[in-house]
């Protein structure tokens, strides 16, 4: 169960766009519906902010949405703010009911 | 308040056990599968095993299969880790997590292990 591929970092001015990748396999991300999007700060725990590849929690902004093209799943911050400075981690089924995260993305607001 | 709170993280040294517990309020805690997570100092997450909502199927990681094991006490809302043979690389915070649509959607605060001599 390796990781998913995410890139170590993205950044982006307030108020612009920022895009993560999450990079897998036909056997998890481009295999299942199943891929979801987490937020963490500093010292705190991760929060959902994308389930079932698009869908968004109640309370999440809707400046965070995802996507997926075949084995890579997407999330895009629009209008970045200063609080969306964290890491950010995809998460997803890889069959025989075992799941995997990503290796982690730092998002900077510059 | 719905939430997860876990304990009994510590300083364990090399081979020892350690069992964590997870108490869940707030909620319907035996409708949820439930989900233990982990993160090492200046590392990523690591998903180790999901418990069907009454306790009846575990899953694993094959890195924790064999050593770890996740149980459940529905009558008192506790979810469970019991970590054996422990090594140096087990050393994270590990995090409790309701399991439903695929995703991890509550999390607690996580309860940190250090194994060390």
């Amino acid at each position: 169960q390796s990781a998913l591929t995410q890139p170590p970092s993205a950044s982006g001015s307030p108020g612009q766009s920022v895009t993560i990748s999450c990079i897998g396999t036909s056997s998890d991300v481009g295999g299942y519906k199943y891929v979801s999007w987490y937020q963490q700060h500093p010292g705190k725990a991760p929060k959902l902010m994308i389930y079932e590849v698009t869908q968004r929690p109640s309370g999440v902004p809707d400046r965070f949405s995802g996507s997926k093209s075949g084995n890579t799943a997407s999330l895009t911050v629009s209008g970045l703010q200063a609080e969306d400075e964290a890491d950010y981690y995809c998460f997803s089924y890889a069959g025989n009911y075992n799941y995997v995260f990503g290796s982690g993305t730092k998002v900077t607001v510059l | 308040e719905i939430q997860l709170v876990e304990s009994g993280g510590g300083l364990v040294q090399p081979g020892e056990s350690l069992t964590l517990s997870c108490v869940a309020s707030g909620f319907s805690f035996s409708d949820y599968w439930m989900t233990w997570v982990r993160q090492a100092p200046g590392k990523g997450l690591q998903w180790l095993a999901n418990i069907k909502h009454d306790g009846s199927a575990e899953y694993y990681a094959d890195s924790v299969k064999g050593r770890f094991t996740i149980s459940r006490d529905n009558a008192k809302n506790l979810l469970y880790l019991q970590m054996n043979s422990l090594r140096a690389e087990d050393t994270a915070v590990y995090f409790c997590a309701s399991h439903t649509r695929g995703a991890t959607d509550l999390w607690g605060q996580g309860t940190l292990v250090t194994v060390s001599s």
